[in-house]
């Protein structure tokens, strides 16, 4: 086990909801990162959180935004959901910032949007 | 636009055998190259990795074959076994030290 935990499970939500998802990461890792996974696919990079300050960006849109807490754990926070975003949503936590520190992954959110 | 190209989509191979994934990718700034492994209900998990400096790393059954000039890399998994079923992605990083996948390939090792 990585130590990384994710909730809920599971979600289905409808068209137009918002939803956040949470991450709770190992203690002492300053650092979160946070991926969409849909289906068949590789992960993509939403952003990365470090220090409670957002630390990079991947190509999604502002309606996918973030909070890290210095509890080592996070939200992910997605407005106005759409049928394409339904896939399964996973956090990385590293202890540092640099993409090679290892990043150890939770099992991720499956989320349906309906 | 697909920055790290995976291939096979899908491999099946005979328990003893030698698994072999493909990658390629175009950005010469990539300076970091990561094979995870992901099994059904599990996030990804690093398996190995290499920098562009090194033509080959090789961890127990697990070994990366680097080519800079052909902008190729590939991961093989010598005598191969059921538990190494499993999803495989190929991955590079840019300066921005974000962490690119490739789309995966699913491996099934027959007993």
């Amino acid at each position: 086990e990585t130590g990384v935990t994710q909730s809920p499970t599971h979600l289905i939500k409808t068209r137009g909801q918002q939803v956040t998802l949470r991450c709770s990461s190992q203690s002492g890792h300053n650092t979160v990162s946070w991926y969409q996974q849909a289906l068949g696919q590789g992960p993509q990079f939403i952003f990365q959180y470090y220090r409670e300050e957002e630390n990079g960006r991947g190509n999604f849109p502002p309606r996918f935004s973030g909070l890290q807490f210095p509890n080592y754990s996070s939200e992910l926070n997605v407005n106005a959901l759409e049928l394409d975003d339904s896939a399964l949503y996973l956090c990385a936590s590293s202890p540092g910032s640099r993409s090679t520190d290892t990043q150890y992954f939770g099992p991720g959110t499956r989320l349906t949007v309906l | 636009q697909q920055q790290v190209k995976q291939s096979p989509q899908s491999l099946i191979v005979q328990k003893g055998g030698i698994s072999i994934i493909n990658c390629a990718y175009e950005n010469t700034a990539f300076d970091y190259f990561p094979w995870y492994q992901q099994f059904p209900g599990k996030g990804p998990a690093l398996l190995i990795a290499i920098r562009p400096d090194v033509s080959e790393k090789k961890e127990g059954r697990f070994t990366i074959s680097f080519n800079k000039s052909a902008k190729q890399f590939s991961l093989h998994i010598m005598d191969s076994q059921p538990g190494d079923s499993a999803t495989y992605f190929c991955a590079a990083t840019d300066r921005d030290d974000k962490i690119i996948f490739g789309k995966g390939t699913r491996l099934h090792i027959l007993p």
